[in-house]
């Protein structure tokens, strides 16, 4: 059974730094690539990042690019995300998704863990 | 980017009722590479459809999925209990991935 499980959120203040890693089980995951996406509270789903399997290829919304990092550690099957310079607007539950197949939707999400970002 | 917008924003519809979901794409969605997600208030979201039509693993055939080029539908024909949720179009056609604002299911 695949399972996705993140941790490393909690209350940051502004400009500060937090590290999200997504460990990963059921699944070879260096087969596969892998996205962050979030929810701000009482909003949407909004794609952050993603990289392909082999960790030499990385995408991001425009509104993280340049602050967050996506990277991955397939020999420790655990995908992360460093989130640098973080913003009030960068508050949201981020949930780490598996893409199916590299085709761009995603077949298996994490239950997400909560980035507050507030003084 | 491909803006896509849902509607109706919130659907209020009793058990047994069909509801009819819309997606609408800013332009069109290449390989009609379109998906739906239903979200649950604390859980994961959960892979609904994908490639605008194709039901993914563990959903009734209640649920179906229409459309292409930048108009997509998601019908429940038969709404139990259990589908009262909201639910996200999703775009895998370009870059950036993009996601619909969500329609909610409630019940009436």
């Amino acid at each position: 059974e695949v399972q996705l499980l993140e941790s490393g959120g909690g209350l940051v203040q502004p400009g500060g730094s937090l590290r999200l890693s997504c460990a990963a089980s059921g699944f070879t995951l260096r087969s596969y690539a892998m996205n962050w996406v979030r929810q701000a509270p009482g909003k949407g789903l909004e794609w952050v990042s993603a990289i392909n399997g082999r960790g030499d290829k990385t995408y991001y919304a425009d509104s993280v690019k340049g602050r967050f990092t996506i990277s991955r550690d397939n020999s420790k099957n655990t995908l992360y995300l460093q989130m640098n310079s973080l913003r009030a607007e960068d508050t949201a539950v981020y949930f780490c998704a598996k893409e199916k197949e590299s085709s761009g939707f995603f077949d298996s999400w994490g239950q997400g863990t909560l980035v507050t970002v507030s003084s | 980017e491909i803006v896509l917008t849902q509607s109706p924003g919130t659907l209020s519809l009793s058990p047994g009722e069909r509801a009819t979901l819309s997606c609408r794409a800013s332009q069109s969605v290449s390989g009609n590479h379109l998906a739906w997600y239903q979200k649950k208030p604390g859980q994961a979201p959960r892979l609904l459809m994908y490639g605008a039509s194709r039901r993914a693993t563990g959903f009734p055939d209640r649920f179906s999925g229409s459309g292409s080029g930048t108009d997509f539908t998601l019908t429940i024909s038969r709404l139990e209990p259990e589908d009262f949720a909201v639910y996200y179009c999703q775009q895998y056609g370009s870059t950036p991935l993009t996601f619909g604002g969500g329609t909610k299911v409630e019940i009436k």
